[in-house]
This record gives C-alpha cells, sequence and structure tokens, in this order.
C-alpha cells in the first residue's frame, strides 16, 4: 500500500512563474492537507480538502494560492506569480474518510525554491 | 482561535540522558497526535491520545494526555542519536493545530 506521494520532490521557479504541486493520497483516504514549512520553523495549515470541496482554507492566502481535489487525480496546489517568500518545503497529508480530526499521514514534501 | 504551545523550542542532550517536551493548549481537545520529523524529512505519526489521564508507551516513548485534555507530553528515557528530529504535537477540537515542535539535538 502506497504512501502518500508528491511530485515533484524538489521545484525551482523564477520569480513571477507558477508552480504546481501534486499530492495523490494514501489508498481509500479522501481527506487531504496542504502544509507550508519554511527552515527551522513548525507546519503552518494551509487548506483542507475533500474530493471536489474546500472544506477549510483560512490558512491560504487570499491571492495567488490555490488548491482543489478533484473527484479523479491528485489535489494540486498551484501558486501563481511566485516570489522569493514562497520558497518553503510544502507537505500533504491524508487522513481516511470519516475521521478528519485524526491522524494524519504525511508525503515526502515538495522544496520549492524561488530564483 | 486554538492555539498550540510547544515548549521546549530546543532541547539540546547527552546520549543516555531523558527528554521530554510539552504540549499546552488554550482550549480542550478532543484528541492529540505526536510526530516526529527526522532533519530533512517529514512528519511521521508517532500516536493519538483520545482519553482524559491516558498514558501510552512506545518502548522508550511514553506519552500522557493530561486530566482536563488541555496539555500532553512526551518523554523519552535515555535517549539515543536515533532519537534526533523535531517533534510536534498537534491538537484536534474544531481544528487541527500543530505546536511548533521541539527540536532534539543528542550528543553522543
Amino acid at each position: 500500500n502506497a504512501g502518500v506521494m508528491q511530485n515533484p520532490r524538489h521545484l525551482v521557479r523564477r520569480r513571477g512563474q507558477e508552480a504546481r504541486l501534486r499530492c495523490s493520497p494514501m489508498k481509500g483516504h479522501s481527506h487531504v492537507y496542504w502544509y507550508r514549512q519554511l527552515p527551522e520553523e513548525g507546519l503552518k495549515f494551509m487548506v483542507y480538502l475533500q474530493k471536489e470541496n474546500i472544506i477549510d482554507e483560512s490558512g491560504m492566502p487570499k491571492e495567488r494560492f490555490s488548491a482543489e481535489f478533484p473527484k479523479e487525480g491528485p489535489s494540486i496546489l498551484r501558486i501563481q506569480q511566485v516570489v522569493r517568500g514562497d520558497s518553503a518545503a510544502y507537505f500533504c497529508a491524508s487522513s481516511p474518510p470519516g475521521r478528519s480530526y485524526n491522524e494524519q499521514f504525511f508525503g515526502p514534501g515538495t522544496r520549492l525554491t524561488v530564483l | 482561535g486554538q492555539q498550540v504551545m510547544q515548549i521546549p523550542q530546543y532541547q539540546h542532550v547527552q546520549e543516555g540522558e531523558d527528554f521530554t517536551t510539552y504540549c499546552n493548549s488554550s482550549t480542550t481537545l478532543s484528541n492529540i497526535q505526536w510526530y516526529k520529523q527526522r532533519p530533512g524529512g517529514h512528519p511521521v505519526f508517532l500516536i493519538q491520545l483520545v482519553k482524559s489521564g491516558e498514558v501510552k508507551k512506545q518502548k522508550r516513548l511514553t506519552f500522557q494526555f493530561g486530566e482536563a485534555k488541555k496539555n500532553s507530553s512526551l518523554h523519552i528515557t535515555a535517549t539515543q542519536t536515533t532519537d534526533v528530529g523535531t517533534y510536534f504535537c498537534q491538537g484536534g477540537s474544531e481544528k487541527l493545530v500543530f505546536g511548533k515542535g521541539t527540536k532534539l539535538t543528542v550528543n553522543p
């Protein structure tokens, strides 16, 4: 049973470009969470999604950031017009249906570097 | 809003010494989760506590959930170099909120 998968593992973008981060949850999991982590800092919640629905996006910047979890395919975190301050590790986590406030299983993360 | 405070932020110990990290919530929690993140790695789920006063053990790790379900601790007995990493608590009530973590370094 494969764990949470994220790709790419490393992503380099120039200022102004778009970054697309993908997350495939564990098999059977229908809840997906995105977190951002700056070096030597904690995990900052961004968004919580279920299939085709955004449940909580209170941690996501209002501009340039968007997330989706379509009926088919991975969850996507999209950052438009990236700036240097967007450089961070972005982690996706998933949890099973019916257990939205329980343990989460994390992917390996995408390290985004904005030049 | 709900806040989860974790102390200390950093802890440096000699191999063989004990280590404890504490987690305090501003609100009563439904449950609490603990995770470990190795340097350069991703958070890995360790355990979940649900009941008031609950104590769980995993080999040298002891996890406690306070009677009021507002605080928790993780204690490691006789640390080893393999214990290095950052330990996070995550409180669950209306939302899941992470503490900022305690970074543990172990001197061999």
